[in-house]
């Protein structure tokens, strides 16, 4: 089955500084991407995604890049902000099918 | 914006007893899922279900576990037994077209003493 793994576990900012996450995925098949926002006490909440047929993506403050051949995509938070700290998550999926979760980055922005 | 809808948000319950943990996905999505998190550790993918049947389980979806749509708007989780192991955050999504836009609701935590 699929396994993502995410890095760094803990990350810590000064805000207005640029924030990135990294997951590594085994399943060639997988071909959707998404970055989870999680707040305390609060669900997952999608933030941004890519699916395989493009390299990056950009929304705002936040970006993903996808690099297939070495199956990693990352996430990219530029001047972060307070309110951007959270525990984000990384996943990784295949059609109709379940997410597989990374094991989560709690990001603190410093003020 | 519409919500994927858990109830409770909280549940205590004592080892060995049944508890049934409660969704409401959004009305137009035809997928629906179950994850749980232990604390401080990663989300993970108990079953899918989708055309009223159990598309796709993981492991930890054992026979103690099962999942019923029993009208057109509920998604339930039953747990038989209980066990200290299975106390988590409970999390149901759902989607319109699979592992895509999943919704998630906002979670149960249930504690098992």
């Amino acid at each position: 089955g699929e396994n993502v793994e995410q890095h760094p576990s803990t990350l810590s900012v000064q805000e207005g500084d640029s924030a990135v996450i990294k997951c590594t995925y085994s399943d060639s098949a997988s071909n959707y991407f998404p970055w989870y926002k999680q707040e305390l006490g609060k669900g997952p909440q999608l933030i941004i995604d890519i699916r395989s047929n493009v390299g990056e993506k950009k929304d705002q403050r936040i970006a993903v890049t996808l690099n297939k051949t070495a199956k990693h995509f990352s996430l990219h938070i530029t001047e972060t902000q307070p309110e951007d700290s959270a525990v984000y998550f990384c996943a990784a999926g295949r059609g109709a099918n379940n997410l597989f979760f990374g094991t989560g980055t709690r990001l603190t922005v410093i003020p | 914006e519409p919500e994927v809808t858990q109830t409770p948000s909280h549940q205590v319950t004592q080892m060995g007893q049944e508890v049934i943990l409660r969704c409401v996905p959004i009305s137009n999505h035809l997928y629906f899922y179950w994850y749980r998190q232990i604390l401080g550790q990663k989300v993970e993918f108990l079953v899918s279900f989708y055309n009223n049947e159990i598309s796709e389980k993981s492991e930890i979806f054992d026979d103690q576990f099962s999942v019923e749509r029993p009208d057109g708007s509920n998604f339930t989780l039953k747990i038989r037994s209980t066990k200290l192991e299975d106390s988590a955050m409970y999390f149901c999504a759902s989607s319109e077209g699979g592992a895509e836009g999943y919704t998630f609701g906002s979670g149960t935590r249930l504690t098992v003493v």
